[in-house]
């Protein structure tokens, strides 16, 4: 199975940057995509796809939220944070069966 | 609007079976893949199982295969999760989700229902 880690929490200042990265242990990348997809999830809710394939920004998504990456390394970044964006956010991939996630970044304010 | 609605959780002891469903609307249902992706209490999320559109291949987690089931009812846009041998380890929100095309992401989710395995 790949393996997807995330640091367990970022702390950061309103109107400032917040970088969440995900390190996989296999490449998931495949003919020019890489298999990348970040989520939200605030408590008590369901997750929100945010950005698919490592950097497309999902529908509906404001363009504060962008995503980098490719091979095993990949980063969601948020510029500048809003005091809506306190959650937990998810990598995952689905690059190869099963599709595996991240642990989780919970984000939070100073 | 994409709504999927989940029902069917409760609370079973250990070794019970119990089904549940996952009705969408908003989108032709036939044409897309499904999921069902499961949390654990204050952990993270845990893909378990996919169907294809048509339900000529259906995948499973290894922590669930054997024992739960997932099928569909395209012609009552209606997604399900037969559980059987049911574990404490099962205890969790069950999310169905919806497939964003080849891409593997998943670009609607449920509300969730909760399940709870204990004696």
């Amino acid at each position: 199975d790949i393996v997807l880690t995330q640091s367990p929490a970022l702390a950061v200042s309103l109107g400032q940057r917040a970088t969440i990265s995900c390190k996989t242990n296999q490449n998931v990348d495949y003919y020019g995509n890489s298999y990348m997809h970040w989520y939200q999830q605030k408590p008590g809710q369901q997750p929100k796809l945010l950005i698919y394939l490592a950097s497309n920004l999902a529908s509906g998504i404001p363009a504060r939220f962008s995503g980098r990456g490719s091979g095993t390394d990949f980063t969601l970044t948020i510029d500048p944070v809003e005091a809506d964006d306190t959650a937990t956010y998810y990598c995952q991939q689905s690059r190869n069966l099963p599709w595996t996630f991240g642990g989780g970044t919970k984000l939070e304010l100073k | 609007e994409v709504q999927l609605v989940e029902s069917g959780g409760g609370l079973v002891q250990p070794g019970s079976s119990l089904k549940l469903s996952c009705v969408a609307s908003g989108f032709t249902f036939s044409s897309y893949n499904m999921h069902w992706i499961r949390q654990a209490p204050k952990k993270g999320l845990e893909w378990i199982a996919l169907i294809y559109y048509d339900s000529s291949n259906k995948y499973y987690a290894d922590s669930v295969k054997g024992r739960f089931t997932i099928s569909r009812d395209n012609s009552k846009n209606t997604l399900y999760l037969e559980m059987n041998s049911l574990r404490s380890e099962d205890t969790a929100m069950y999310y169905c989700a919806k497939s964003g095309t080849t891409r593997g992401d998943f670009d609607y989710w449920g509300q969730g229902v909760m399940v709870t395995v204990s004696s």
